[in-house]
């Protein structure tokens, strides 16, 4: 399984969106909507924002929002808080029990 | 409060072993299925191996299967990743994380650290 392709960075300035890409095949994003995003400060565990495409956790700030389109998923942050910068991390279930990853995008907020 | 604590990572030489622990507590562990997903430096994260509630069933990825081996102890509700026949490629920030039935991960740990180097 070849690894999700995310954008390596994005930036935005406080209280702007930004949207963060994930691209993978018909295999795993476009094959299933089990496209999940996580939240990861170097240093400290990953935290899940969204699941299967576009659901929230109970907690997950709503300025987070997630989508697809075909073998592209993408993760949406509205009114970007200085928190929020972080790199963040597609994951696909890919079949068979296995998951996919993208490279990650850091994310800077301005 | 749902807590996962790895342990176990160091510095091994190649073709070595290690056995990593992952000690979980605040949710019903027997109850999950819990995987091993590492970030090697500078790359982005690679899912490794699931392991069943019951732990009669696993999974791997290619790249470790046949060495790594996935396992799990729920009377004292902790997770192990036996690692053999360690290679370079394997040096990574090794995470233990949680699934109750969906196909994406709930909790993680903060990772163990291994390196294999010469």
């Amino acid at each position: 399984q070849s690894a999700l392709t995310q954008p390596r960075s994005v930036s935005g300035s406080p209280g702007q969106s930004v949207a963060i890409s994930c691209t993978g095949t018909n295999s795993d994003v476009g094959g299933y909507n089990y496209v999940s995003w996580y939240q990861h400060h170097p240093g400290k565990a990953p935290k899940l924002m969204i699941y299967d495409v576009s659901k929230r956790p109970s907690g997950v700030p709503d300025r987070f929002s997630g989508s697809k389109s075909g073998n592209t998923a993408s993760l949406t942050i509205s009114g970007l808080q200085a928190e929020d910068e972080a790199d963040y991390y597609c994951c696909s279930y890919a079949g068979i029990y296995t998951w996919v990853f993208g490279g990650g995008t850091k994310l800077t907020v301005l | 409060e749902v807590q996962l604590v790895e342990s176990g990572g160091g510095l091994i030489q190649p073709g070595g072993f290690l056995r990593l622990s992952c000690a979980v507590s605040g949710f019903t562990f027997s109850n999950y299925v819990m995987s091993w997903v590492r970030q090697a430096p500078g790359k982005g994260l690679e899912w490794v191996s699931d392991i069943s509630p019951g732990g009669d069933s696993t999974d791997d990825a290619d790249s470790v299967r046949g060495r790594f081996t996935i396992s799990r102890d729920n009377s004292k509700n902790t997770l192990y990743l036996q690692m053999n026949s360690l290679r370079a490629e394997d040096t990574a920030i090794y995470y233990c994380a949680n699934r109750l039935s969906g196909y994406f991960f709930d909790y993680w740990g903060q990772g163990t650290l291994v390196t294999v180097s010469s």
